[in-house]
């Protein structure tokens, strides 16, 4: 089972600046890693898959990078409404796991 | 527009079975695999299982293999998730999504439907 570790827990951050968030996998995922926006009392959003490609609709200040075992999900400027917890998911033949997430807060 | 829309959910004892059904509108059904995704009270997001368009080919995560069945009929657009030998820990959010065929990610997702394993 591959192992995913979301960093940090918690980001404080304010509105404009840019958040970095980092998932690392504990064996090689290739690129097929997503990343998720949740809010309070809503489901999951698909922001980025297969590591850095935009879903439909996700503006491009949200961006994704990486390979193998080390990813990261990139907001250039903040937005009020980009608060929230984010979470990354990878697939291998049809077994997932997500990580922990990573609640972004209003500094 | 794409829908999908959980229910089934409830209040079930220790040991006890419980079905989820997840209505799909908006897209051709049996060409997409589906998956079930839930959340604890106040947790992370954990991969409970999947199927494939066809429902020939259905996977579970380590935590709910043997007591958990997943199914769809293609022909009522349903989604199914047959929970048996319940436990406190399965007390979460059940979340049904649709899983994209070329990147194999869960592209549109209900609001969920609550269970809550309690004596």
């Amino acid at each position: 089972e591959t192992v995913l570790t979301q960093s940090p827990a918690t980001l404080s951050l304010s509105p404009g600046e840019r958040a970095t968030l980092s998932c690392r996998a504990s064996q090689s995922v290739s690129r097929y890693l997503a990343w998720y926006q949740q809010k309070p009392g809503q489901a999951p959003r698909l922001l980025i898959y297969d590591a850095s490609n935009r879903a439909t609709g996700i503006p491009a200040r949200f961006s994704g990078s990486g390979s193998g075992t080390d990813f990261t999900l990139t907001i250039s400027s903040l937005e009020p409404e980009d608060f929230a917890v984010y979470y990354c998911l990878q697939r291998s033949n049809w077994l997932y796991s997500f990580g922990q997430g990573t609640k972004l807060e209003i500094k | 527009e794409v829908q999908v829309l959980e229910s089934g959910g409830g209040l079930v004892q220790p040991g006890g079975s419980l079905r989820l059904s997840c209505a799909a509108s908006g897209f051709s059904f049996g060409s997409y695999g589906m998956t079930w995704v839930r959340q604890a009270p106040g947790k992370g997001l954990e991969w409970v299982s999947g199927i494939s368009g066809s429902g020939g080919g259905t996977h579970y995560a380590d935590s709910v293999k043997g007591r958990f069945t997943i199914s769809r009929d293609n022909s009522k657009n349903t989604l199914y998730l047959q929970m048996n030998s319940l436990r406190a820990e399965d007390t979460a959010i059940y979340y049904c999504a649709t899983v994209n065929s070329g990147s194999y990610n869960f592209d549109y997702w209900g609001q969920g439907t609550p269970v809550t394993v309690s004596s």
